[in-house]
């Protein structure tokens, strides 16, 4: 158990429909990452925050936005879903400043089918 | 474009006997190579890494080793057990938000 904790597991939708992913860091990481993984294809990093600010945008689509809240919980939507969204989705968190590395604890991932 | 490839999807080898997985990159400027294992219904947990300053990275049965010249990095796993089997991501440390870019994993499977 990494300490960080996704909701829900599995999500099932309709093409142009919208969703919230919402993840839990691990006590006192103030980092958490987004990441998309697509079938058979390595992870894709979407965003990050620290501390309740965005630090680093990746492949994040337009329709895809996320935050960062005051208890450090992010959550990340996903808008006008297509066929091609869907994907395992992880969120991971850190401990430390953003441009240093520190190790990214990953959550078990939301599976998100769209039909 | 990826920069970060693992060119087998998959890999079988006997219990007892050596695993080795290798990653190819592309971008020299990378400065910091990881390795992480996911189990299905998990998420990716952290094995093992290496700075670019060096050329090997030894933790009990785990051993990475890189070669820049090459620009190419392999996992030693020695001696293999089946609760090794899993898939295993590479990734690198890149570009001046220092983000991992991942490669697309290697399922291992160990054979008893």
């Amino acid at each position: 158990d990494s300490g960080v904790t996704q909701t829900p597991k599995h999500l099932i939708t309709a093409t142009g429909q919208r969703v919230t992913l919402r993840c839990s860091p691990r006590s006192g990481d103030l980092s958490v990452y987004w990441y998309q993984q697509s079938l058979d294809q390595g992870l894709q990093f979407l965003i990050q925050y620290y501390n309740g600010e965005e630090r680093a945008k990746g492949n994040i689509l337009e329709r895809f936005s996320a935050q960062q809240f005051p208890d450090l919980h992010s959550e990340l939507n996903l808008s006008s879903l297509e066929l091609g969204d869907s994907a395992l989705y992880f969120c991971a968190s850190s401990s430390g400043p953003p441009r240093g590395y520190n190790e990214q604890f990953f959550g078990p991932g939301t599976r998100l089918t769209v039909l | 474009d990826q920069q970060v490839k693992q060119n087998s999807p998959s890999l079988s080898v006997q219990e007892g006997r050596i695993s080795i997985l290798n990653c190819d990159y592309t971008n020299s400027m990378f400065d910091y190579f990881l390795w992480y294992k996911k189990y299905p219904a998990e998420g990716p947990t952290f094995l093992i890494s290496i700075s670019s300053i060096k050329d090997k990275n030894e933790d009990g049965r785990f051993t990475v080793f890189l070669n820049k010249s090459a620009k190419h990095l392999s996992l030693h796993i020695v001696p293999s057990q089946p609760g090794d089997s899993a898939v295993y991501f590479c990734a690198a440390r890149g570009d001046s938000n220092y983000q991992l870019i991942w490669g697309a994993g290697t399922k291992l499977i160990i054979k008893p």
